[in-house]
């Protein structure tokens, strides 16, 4: 059973501060790992697909490395605000193309 | 830009009734999926679909769920005899290709409650 974590599990940051969070997966059998931003009764968004090993994607504030010999991917908001409150979901494609989910984490960004 | 849509936003079932959730992927795409989340749990995969046949199903999906295609336009998921473990957020999301690479577009989900 492929296992995918994030930590931390929920995070309270100030506005304007930097911020970053974790995404482990298994190493094996890398395809991609995409990111998501899931804000409350709106439906997820892609953030990112990462493919290669060392990749870093940036959009806007947000960007993303990716680390598959470790299996782990780091998610970075520079200067958090408001609006980036959300929880953040990674996702590793399985053995077909059906997603296996992180927790996520809960990012709340007090202004 | 287009959108999943999913309807209806939330269903309150009796147990032991059929419940129908209904999702209209994005015209062009050709590959569908069915995900939930039990409250306070991680979002867990269902049911691929494609060409109109299912690709791929979890554990979960057992012979109480079925899907289907039957317009070319709207993805169904039905629940034949629902339980209270069947409450849940349900997300249908689609894509144009198959690619691991490429992303899925989810809807913003139907919340499903078994009384």
């Amino acid at each position: 059973i492929l296992n995918v974590e994030q930590s931390p599990q929920s995070l309270h940051v100030q506005e304007g501060d930097s911020t970053n969070f974790t995404c482990s997966f298994p190493s094996s059998n890398f395809y991609a790992l995409h990111w998501y931003r899931w804000e409350t009764a709106k439906s997820p968004e892609a953030l990112f697909v990462m493919t290669l090993n060392g990749d870093e994607k940036k959009k806007g504030r947000i960007s993303a490395t990716l680390n598959t010999k470790e299996g782990y991917s780091y998610l970075y908001i520079k200067g958090s605000q408001p609006e980036d409150s959300a929880t953040y979901l990674c996702a590793f494609p399985a053995y077909g193309q059906n997603f296996v989910f992180g927790p996520g984490t809960r990012l709340s960004v007090l202004p | 830009e287009p959108e999943v849509t999913q309807t209806p936003s939330h269903q309150v079932t009796q147990m032991g009734q059929e419940v129908i959730l209904r999702c209209v992927p994005i015209s062009n795409h050709l590959y569908f999926y069915w995900y939930r989340q039990i409250l306070g749990q991680k979002v867990e995969f269902l049911v691929s679909f494609y060409n109109n046949e299912i690709s791929e199903k979890s554990e979960i999906f057992d012979d109480q769920f079925s899907v289907e295609r039957p317009d070319g336009s709207n993805f169904t998921l039905k629940i034949r005899s629902t339980k209270l473990e069947d409450s849940a957020m349900y997300f249908c999301a689609s894509k144009y290709e198959g690619y691991s690479n490429q992303p899925q577009h989810f809807g913003d989900g139907t919340r499903l409650s078994i009384l």
